[in-house]
Order: C-alpha cells, then sequence, then structure tokens
C-alpha cells in the first residue's frame, strides 16, 4: 500500500522557514518523480513544486521560485520542502504528492498524503 | 500565471448527467493533451480522475469522462449519485515542468 506521511507543518510569523517532510513507502521511491501541492483553507489546489526520480529536474510555481527548495533522499524515501522567507498568503495545508509516470517529472498525482498545515501569522 | 478558469459551482439530480468545464488558453490547456481532473471530498486528499484529458486511472468508474475542444477541457459525470457530491479541479501542464490547477468546481447532487 502506497504511503505518504508529511510533517513539519506550524505556526511560523512571516520571514521565518519551515523544513516540510514527507515520508514514502509502498512503493520504489526512487523510480518516481515527486510534488508538493497546497491549498489555502477554503481554496483551490496550486501546484508548488516536483522534483524527478533523481534530482535531476526540478521545478517551481512562480509564486514559490526563490523561496522554497525541494528536495529528496532516496535511500531515506523521503521527500523535503525548504520554505523560507515565509508571507501570509503561504498559509496551506501541503501535500505531497506521487507522480504516476516513472522517471522524469510528470504530470498526473496518482497518491497523496494527507497534508500538514503551515500557517503563517505574527 | 492565473488559475485555469472553471465554473464555482454546477448542480445536478441523481441520474443525470453534468459536465464542468476547465478553459486554459492556447499557450497550455489548447497546445498539450496533459489535462487531468481531481476529485476532492471535504477534509479528503484529492483523488485521480482522469489523465492526459481522456483516461481514467483503474478503479475509476466509466462514468467519469474527459474531453477536449480548443482551449477548453472538459469533465463529464453521467448518472450523477449522491457521493459524487464533491469539488473537482482541473490541472494542465503548462509548459517549463510546471502545472497549473484550475480554481476548483464545488458539484451539488441535489
Amino acid at each position: 500500500e502506497v504511503l505518504l506521511v508529511e510533517s513539519g507543518g506550524g505556526l511560523v510569523p512571516p520571514g521565518r522557514s519551515l523544513r516540510l517532510s514527507c515520508a514514502a513507502s509502498g512503493f520504489t521511491f526512487d523510480d518516481y518523480a515527486m510534488h508538493w501541492v497546497r491549498q489555502p483553507p477554503g481554496k483551490a489546489l496550486e501546484w508548488v513544486s516536483g522534483i524527478s526520480w533523481n534530482s535531476g529536474t526540478i521545478a517551481y510555481a512562480d509564486s514559490v521560485r526563490g523561496r522554497f527548495t525541494i528536495s529528496r533522499d532516496n535511500a531515506k524515501t523521503s521527500l523535503f520542502l525548504h520554505v523560507n522567507s515565509l508571507r501570509a498568503e503561504d498559509t496551506a495545508l501541503y501535500y505531497c504528492a506521487k507522480d504516476m509516470t516513472r522517471g522524469s517529472l510528470g504530470y498526473y498525482f496518482d497518491y497523496w498524503g494527507q497534508g500538514t498545515l503551515v500557517t503563517v501569522s505574527s | 500565471q492565473s488559475a485555469l478558469t472553471q465554473p464555482a459551482s454546477v448542480s445536478g439530480s441523481p441520474g443525470q448527467s453534468i459536465t464542468i468545464s476547465c478553459t486554459g488558453t492556447s499557450s497550455d490547456v489548447g497546445i498539450y493533451n496533459l489535462v487531468s481532473w481531481y476529485q476532492q471530498h471535504p477534509g479528503k486528499a484529492p483523488k485521480l480522475m482522469i489523465y492526459e484529458v481522456t483516461k481514467r486511472p483503474s478503479g475509476v468508474s466509466d462514468r467519469f469522462s474527459g474531453s477536449k475542444s480548443g482551449n477548453t477541457a472538459s469533465l463529464t459525470i453521467s448518472g450523477l449519485q449522491a457521493e459524487d457530491e464533491a469539488d473537482y479541479y482541473c490541472c494542465s501542464y503548462v509548459g517549463s515542468d510546471t502545472l497549473l490547477f484550475g480554481g476548483g468546481t464545488k458539484l451539488t447532487v441535489l
């Protein structure tokens, strides 16, 4: 069974940083690209970032480029998102999602975690 | 980049069919057949319902179908059931390894 478990969220003041983690199991982690998708409370989904199986291809949404950094540790089957210079508009539930296609960055998410909540407020 | 445009809400009675549209531009939906649709029930993670415009993942009911014409993709749900009541999001590849979601549509089954 594929399992994605996010952690690392919390309440932080504007300008601070956090590291979000996603522990993956139930599939061959280093075969697949992975993504972060966020959802502000009561609002729509927003794709944030994706990373290919070997970290060779990384992409970011314009809204987070330069402030967020995605990474992965295939040996530990874990995905990370370093979120810096946090703003109120970054407040959201952050989901870890598995890419449906093996290898490079794909376009579809076939498994999702339950999310970790990041609240940016003073 | 602005979100893909979806109607805020649609509704239908049990047994009826409904269609949710997802409008992009000639730079995203119009040129890439890489549109997907996700269903999200309240408090739950999204679920992939359609990928590559028309394909259904294993386990998804054939009451769900996808299509595309020009810059607009569509999700059709036939034989509406109470459990179809949820939020639906489209998502498209928009180039440079990036993806864009729609604003979401709330489906109400009357």
